[in-house]
C-alpha cells in the first residue's frame, strides 16, 4: 500500500499568513489521484483539493493544491480563523486508498 | 442537498455487538458506493473498506476481516456497520463517506461520525 507522510507535523502560524503543508507518497500516486481534507475538532473531515489540484464545491480560493508523482503541497493564502484546523492528504489511486497522519494548523 | 447522518453514540462492553446506521438523503443511494472510515482516538483516519450498494457486495480492508460486516437496507437508503466482538482497541469514531462515481476512491460527502466506546 502506499504510505503517505505529512510535514510539517505542527504548523503554527498568524491569521493573515501563507501556509504550505507537505504530502510525500511512498510511491507515485497514479493519475494524480491525491485528496486533502480538512478536519475541525468534533467535525467530520471535509474534502477540499481532489486531482491534486482541483478545488471541492464551495472551497475559497485561498486553498490551491499542487504536485505529482511522489511530492504534493496544499497552500493556505491568507489564513482566516477558521482555517485553523488538522488536514489530511489521501492518495485514491490504489488499493487501499490511504492517509496521511495529519498536520495540524494551529494559531501561533 | 446530499446528507448522511449517522445513529448516535454507543457505549459497549467488550465482546458485545454493536451495529452503527448510515441514512443517506439528497441523491439516488444505489448510485454511489458507501465506505466507512474509522478514527481512533486522537489519531488518523484509517480506511475499512466499502460496499456496493448495488450489489450489496462488500470489500474489508486489510485488519477489518472477521468481525466487521457491512450491510444495506435499500429500501431505507441505509448502510450499516456491523462489529462483533468488541475490543477496547475498537473504540473510535467511526465514519460512513460516499465515494465519487468513476475510479479511485475519494470520499465527497461524510456522515457526521458514530463514536463508539468499548469499555467494562
Amino acid at each position: 500500500e502506499i504510505v503517505l507522510t505529512q510535514s510539517p507535523g505542527t504548523l503554527s502560524l498568524s491569521p493573515g499568513e501563507r501556509a504550505t503543508l507537505s504530502c510525500r507518497a511512498s510511491q507515485s500516486v497514479s493519475s494524480y489521484y491525491l485528496a486533502w481534507y480538512q478536519q475541525k475538532p468534533g467535525q467530520a473531515p471535509r474534502l477540499l483539493i481532489y486531482g491534486a489540484s482541483s478545488r471541492a464545491a464551495d472551497i475559497p480560493d485561498r486553498f490551491s493544491g499542487s504536485g505529482s508523482g511522489t511530492d504534493f503541497t496544499l497552500t493556505i493564502n491568507r489564513l482566516e480563523p477558521e482555517d485553523f484546523a488538522v488536514y489530511y492528504c489521501q492518495q485514491y489511486g490504489s488499493s487501499p486508498p490511504t492517509f496521511g497522519q495529519g498536520t495540524k494548523l494551529e494559531i501561533k | 442537498q446530499v446528507q448522511l447522518v449517522q445513529s448516535g453514540s454507543e457505549l459497549k462492553k467488550p465482546g458485545a455487538s454493536v451495529k452503527v446506521s448510515c441514512k443517506a438523503s439528497g441523491y439516488t443511494f444505489t448510485n454511489y458506493a458507501m465506505n466507512w472510515v474509522r478514527q481512533a482516538p486522537g489519531q488518523g483516519l484509517e480506511w475499512m473498506g466499502w460496499i456496493n450498494t448495488n450489489t450489496g457486495d462488500p470489500m474489508y480492508a486489510q485488519g477489518f476481516t472477521g468481525r466487521f460486516v457491512f450491510s444495506l437496507d435499500t429500501s431505507v437508503s441505509t448502510a450499516y456497520l456491523q462489529i462483533s466482538g468488541l475490543k477496547a482497541e475498537d473504540t473510535a469514531m467511526y465514519y460512513c463517506a460516499r465515494k465519487t462515481r468513476g475510479s479511485g476512491g475519494l470520499f465527497d460527502y461524510w456522515g457526521q461520525g458514530t463514536l463508539v466506546t468499548v469499555s467494562s
